[in-house]
């Protein structure tokens, strides 16, 4: 099984400053065949169910803002947010989806400082 | 618009079962795996079972292999979760959710049903 731990578990932020959060895998998330990294970002606010952020660990879904970015490969990956918003208050997740069983990380949970 | 709809949470006792169901709509079912995961109330997300397009490939976690049973009716496009032998560690909100396969990540989620399981 591929464990996923992110960093840190909480993260405090003040409005409009860069906020950066952790994800690494136990082993190996690239797919050689096809260079892409099986590694999402996933956000969710309370009482609402997660939202896909990132896939191929840097490429936003569609409406996703572009202050939201992915990066990594292989192992270490982050989820940065250029210039934190109110409404980016909510827990992060980072999900390797390369083999089963595809674990999340244990969420990093994003206030405003 | 994709839409996916649980239902079939509630109350059940210890060693008790329980059926889930996931409405879909908004696109054409039978082309997409689909997932359920769950989350205990203020935990984290945890994959519990996916079945494929044709229901010929599943899996489950170790937490629930022998006890639940995912399955997927196509002409109703609806995706389901039989839970049996229920324990309180299997209380959470269960999700549904689609798995694009150009991504390939849990793309739509729905709103979830709440399981509690408590004597």
């Amino acid at each position: 099984d591929i464990v996923m731990t992110q960093s840190p578990d909480s993260l405090a932020v003040s409005l409009g400053e860069r906020a950066t959060i952790n994800c690494k895998s136990s082993q190996s998330v690239l797919y050689s065949s096809n260079n892409k990294n099986y590694l999402a970002w996933y956000q969710q606010k309370p009482g609402q169910p997660p939202k896909l952020l990132i896939y191929w660990a840097s490429t936003r879904e569609s409406g996703v803002p572009d202050r939201f970015s992915g990066s990594g490969s292989g192992t270490d990956f982050t989820l940065t947010i250029s210039s934190l918003q109110a409404e980016d208050v909510a827990i992060y997740y980072c999900q390797q989806y390369y083999n089963t069983p595809p674990f999340f990380g244990q969420g990093t949970k994003l206030e405003i400082k | 618009e994709v839409q996916l709809e649980e239902s079939g949470g509630g109350l059940v006792q210890p060693g008790g079962s329980l059926r889930l169901s996931c409405a879909a709509s908004g696109f054409i079912f039978n082309n997409y795996d689909m997932n359920w995961v769950r989350q205990a109330p203020g935990k984290g997300l945890e994959w519990v079972s996916y079945i494929s397009t044709s229901s010929s490939t599943i899996y489950y976690a170790d937490s629930v292999k022998g006890r639940f049973t995912i399955s997927r009716d196509n002409a109703k496009n609806s995706l389901y979760l039989q839970m049996n032998s229920l324990r309180a560690g299997d209380t959470a909100v269960y999700y549904c959710a689609r798995v694009d396969a150009d991504k390939p990540t849990l793309d739509y989620w729905g709103q979830g049903t709440l399981v509690t399981v408590s004597s």
